[in-house]
């Protein structure tokens, strides 16, 4: 079935560190590829989306590029911060009906002043 | 637009209670879903609906478990009875699948403890 693997957490980073967070999927067809974010106490928000190869997400400074033949969709940020401390949920959604999404484990992200 | 709105936002009973968690999606989505997050199994999908038809309920841990949706604005997750192991967050959420793209919109969640 369709699965999403995301990198073990928790990470630690001082603040303006570059972040990647590592994401892989295993899906039949063409899904679409989210970033969810998870702040504390919170429900999750869509953080970025794509929706075909080779396409890039973007919001609030992170990007991420669906990436086909790697099956990937890695996030990445330039500088972060500490508001960026929160839980990162990679997902994948349903290729054969799109309404259902597949997510990762959560990678739980904090940053040091 | 107000967002998925949950109630309570947090709940603790004793064991054997019944419990009901409310949940209003967003006007015009024709999707919900039901969550449980804990820190053991992370985020478990447990029913969703599409116009207010269960379509999925393979999620829904046991029998103590049930969801209904009578109308297009509101949704019940009720467990009966209780017990501990079900503390943990419940999430609800909606998405509208005509724009293609399914990403959802989250609750803020209701904190459940049984005790």
């Amino acid at each position: 079935g369709d699965s999403v693997t995301q990198m073990e957490g928790p990470v630690t980073l001082s603040e303006e560190a570059f972040l990647t967070i590592n994401c892989t999927y295993t899906a039949t067809g063409y899904p679409s590829l989210f970033w969810y974010v998870q702040y504390p106490g919170e429900g999750l928000q869509l953080l970025l989306k794509a929706t075909k190869a080779d396409d890039k997400g973007s919001n609030k400074g992170f990007e991420a590029t669906y990436r086909k033949e790697t099956t990937s969709f890695h996030l990445e940020k330039g500088s972060v911060q500490v508001s960026d401390s929160a839980v990162y949920f990679c997902a994948l959604s349903d290729p054969r009906g799109n309404e259902k999404l597949t997510f990762g484990t959560g990678t739980r992200l904090t940053i040091i002043p | 637009d107000a967002g998925v709105i949950q109630s309570p936002r947090h709940e603790v009973t004793e064991m054997g209670q019944e419990v009901t968690l409310r949940c209003k999606p967003i006007s015009g989505h024709d999707y919900l879903f039901w969550y449980r997050q804990t820190m053991m199994r992370g985020l478990e999908l447990l029913i969703y609906f599409n116009n207010n038809v269960p379509i999925d309920d393979s999620g829904m841990p046991e029998d103590r478990f049930s969801a209904k949706m009578p109308n297009a604005s509101f949704s019940t997750l009720k467990i009966q009875p209780s017990e501990p192991r079900d503390s943990a967050v419940y999430f609800c959420a909606s998405s509208f699948v005509g724009r293609g793209a399914a990403e959802q919109y989250f609750g803020p969640g209701t904190r459940l403890t049984v005790t």
